[in-house]
């Protein structure tokens, strides 16, 4: 089992340019999350979706949107990249929403650089 | 607002050696508090879980402890090895039938051979 995938490791934007960051898992998992780590700053949720078919904001979803294209594959996409949107991405399941015993798993995660 | 501290920011110490890193959290009503590891270019797993009743719980050569009255948690860690330098992150869960997750800063710790 790989877990939970990111695609692409690395990614350099320029100021406007638009770009969807991937993200599976293979653990049959119905919640997965999208969160950005910023230095000196914890883990800030972007968007999550509850199960196949949902998906709702988190703490910090704006310039972003989701798609969580089947039960496997929840994808985040910029559609006017912007440089404040330089920070890491990592994407999260788990087997169900809630906050009680569910752990998380995450990617390997993104750097996204926007210049 | 809730919120999750941790301290220190980061932390350098000698192989061999034990450390104790803290975790202090306004968050309530408490559901759970997880410790996980990120190693670097990682994504962050987790290491253990305390639920309100827990006091202790051990993972090899991490035990963290909880205490739910001052909202304080530590996670120590002993006999230290050069794998275990990484950034360790406090996440504290609300109990509110729904989802809300509070991921602290984290603590990066270097040991040195």
């Amino acid at each position: 089992n790989a877990g939970v995938t990111q695609t692409p490791k690395f990614q350099v934007l320029k100021t406007g340019q638009s770009m969807t960051l991937q993200c599976a898992q293979d653990m049959n998992h119905n919640s997965m999350y999208w969160y950005r780590q910023d230095p000196g700053m914890g883990l800030r949720l972007i968007y999550y979706s509850a199960s196949e078919g949902t998906t709702d904001k988190g703490e910090v979803p704006n310039g972003y949107n989701v798609s969580r294209l089947n039960k496997r594959e929840f994808s985040l996409r910029l559609e006017s990249a912007a440089p404040s949107q330089t920070s890491v991405y990592f994407c999260a399941s788990s087997e169900y929403l809630g906050s009680s015993y569910n752990e998380q798993f995450f990617g390997p995660g993104t750097r996204l650089t926007v210049l | 607002k809730n919120q999750v501290e941790q301290s220190p920011q980061s932390l350098i110490i000698l192989e061999g050696k034990n450390c104790t890193l803290q975790c202090n959290y306004t968050v309530s009503p408490f559901s759970n508090l997880r410790w996980y590891k990120q190693d670097t270019g990682r994504g962050p797993v987790s290491l253990t879980i305390m639920t309100f009743s827990e006091n202790t719980k051990s993972n090899g050569r991490y035990t963290a402890t909880l205490d739910a009255d001052t909202k304080q948690s530590s996670l120590h860690i002993t006999a230290s090895q050069l794998s275990d330098s990484a950034s360790y992150i406090c996440v504290v869960s609300e109990k509110d039938g729904g989802f809300k997750t509070i991921f602290g800063a984290g603590t990066r710790l270097f040991v040195k051979a």
